[in-house]
């Protein structure tokens, strides 16, 4: 299993311009997540997923979007980047009987 | 909702002592899971050892134990015989079950560092 694999790794972007964050897992893992983690700080929950076709806004969803058109893919969507969204970005995922959340390995963001 | 909160920015301990960080949440959700993660300098997460909230017995993990209060909402990680290898960041989460279910929230952390 590769477990969650996320691309780019890292990213330099233009005030304005969009891109789409890609989230893959191959654990057929019901629950997906998107954070973000700001230098120094915790994780803030974006937005997350219970199922195919099922999202949910977490804490800092202005400024994101997300879909969930399949189990193994949870694609983020920044549109009209800002510098406040400068950050590293982690998805993750779990299953209905798992404890932990599997991380990958995050894609650092700069927005200038 | 849910909150976590992790009072301790930053905390010291040496060598091969114990060390207890805190951890306090607030949900409205009545079946809950609380977590610890580690987070070296290198990024990654790193689960450590996992609560449920109706777990009658602490959690514990080789050197890591959860000291769990459920009428105190307090669920504190103590790590025993600390090495330097622990230093990094340590974030409590949670998870809801019910309400807020698949809902995940995480703390601030706190910064935890090893003297030899």
């Amino acid at each position: 299993n590769a477990g969650v694999t996320q691309t780019p790794k890292f990213r330099i972007l233009k005030i304005g311009q969009s891109m789409t964050l890609q989230c893959t897992q191959d654990m057929n893992h019901n629950y997906m997540y998107w954070y973000r983690q700001d230098p120094g700080m915790g994780l803030k929950l974006i937005y997350y997923s219970v199922g195919a076709g099922i999202t949910d806004k977490g804490e800092v969803p202005n400024g994101y979007n997300v879909s969930r058109s399949t189990t193994e893919d949870f694609p983020l969507r920044l549109e009209l980047a800002a510098p406040s969204q400068t950050s590293v970005y982690f998805c993750a995922s779990t299953g209905t009987q798992d404890y932990e959340q599997y991380f990958g390995p995050g894609t650092r963001l700069t927005v200038t | 909702a849910q909150k976590i909160t992790q009072t301790q920015p930053g905390m010291f301990v040496q060598e091969k002592e114990a060390v207890t960080l805190d951890c306090t949440y607030d949900t409205s959700d009545p079946s809950y899971g609380l977590f610890w993660y580690k987070q070296p300098s290198s990024g990654e997460m790193i689960f450590l050892i996992y609560q449920g909230s109706y777990d009658q017995q602490n959690a514990t993990e080789g050197r890591y134990s959860l000291n769990f209060q459920k009428a105190r909402k307090s669920a504190n990680l103590v790590i025993s015989a600390s090495q330097l290898g622990d230093s990094a960041m340590y974030f409590c989460a949670m998870r809801g079950y019910n309400t807020n279910a698949g809902k995940s929230t995480f703390g601030d952390g706190t910064t935890l560092t090893v003297k030899p």
